[in-house]
């Protein structure tokens, strides 16, 4: 099945400090979507992308997707402690996919 | 209003056990989704509902069995659990069939 290399696995930063995360693929993938999750909580969809080399922003949250439609990144900027969390990207793969690829999260740490 | 709601939110039970998770989705969805966590936080999906009909069985054992009386909802019924179920289970809906998908707050199942 589709894998996606999510990195780094763990984030430990100073508050006021940008972040950035990323996910590759071996396989072409026509969406890329960004979850945060809170512990104890489900995903929340934080930035869905559509097209390759598409740039969107959400707040502090910018994410792209990569024109080769094999990767994307999601940069927080100026972090702040309840930035806290798990993040996931996750992406379809393919025309007519439906089968929504995750991977393995980012875990945030953020230093007061 | 919640949009994608589970109960019960923890369920504790004993080996052997049979128990049900129910969903509801009040976003007028299509598509439903059962969704396992594991402990290292991976989202596996187990299955999908598409108007009713099932349209994704990964291979989870069939002591698992999906019901979806409507399409607002996608109950999991689980059958002799083991100790190995315990795990976040997570529904989530769609507009569509690879469509975004937005996760409900799990429910902790946790098998002694």
């Amino acid at each position: 099945g589709q894998q996606l290399n999510q990195s780094p696995q763990s984030m430990f930063i100073q508050e006021g400090e940008d972040v950035s995360m990323n996910c590759t693929s071996s396989s072409i993938f026509n969406t890329w979507l960004w979850y945060k999750q809170d512990p104890g909580e489900g995903p929340v969809l934080l930035i869905a992308l559509y097209k390759a080399g598409e740039l969107t922003s959400n707040g502090r949250l910018t994410a792209q997707f990569g024109i080769t439609r094999k990767d994307s990144f999601l940069n927080i900027s100026a972090s702040i402690p309840s930035d806290v969390g798990i993040y996931f990207c996750a992406g379809f793969s393919g025309a007519g996919s439906y089968q929504l690829t995750f991977g393995k999260g980012t875990k945030l740490s953020v230093i007061p | 209003d919640t949009a994608v709601s589970q109960t019960p939110k923890y369920l504790v039970t004993q080996m052997g056990n049979d128990k049900s998770i129910k969903c509801e989705q009040n976003l007028g969805h299509d598509t439903m989704y059962w969704y396992k966590q594991d402990s290292k936080k991976f989202l596996k999906i187990m299955f999908s509902y598409n108007n009713k009909e099932l349209i994704i069985n990964e291979t989870v054992p069939n002591r698992f069995s999906p019901k979806s009386p409507d399409k607002a909802h996608l109950n999991l019924h689980i059958n002799s659990l083991e100790l190995g179920d315990s795990a976040v289970y997570f529904c989530a809906s769609s507009r569509g069939l690879g469509d975004t998908q937005y996760f409900g707050p799990g429910t902790r199942l946790t098998v002694l």
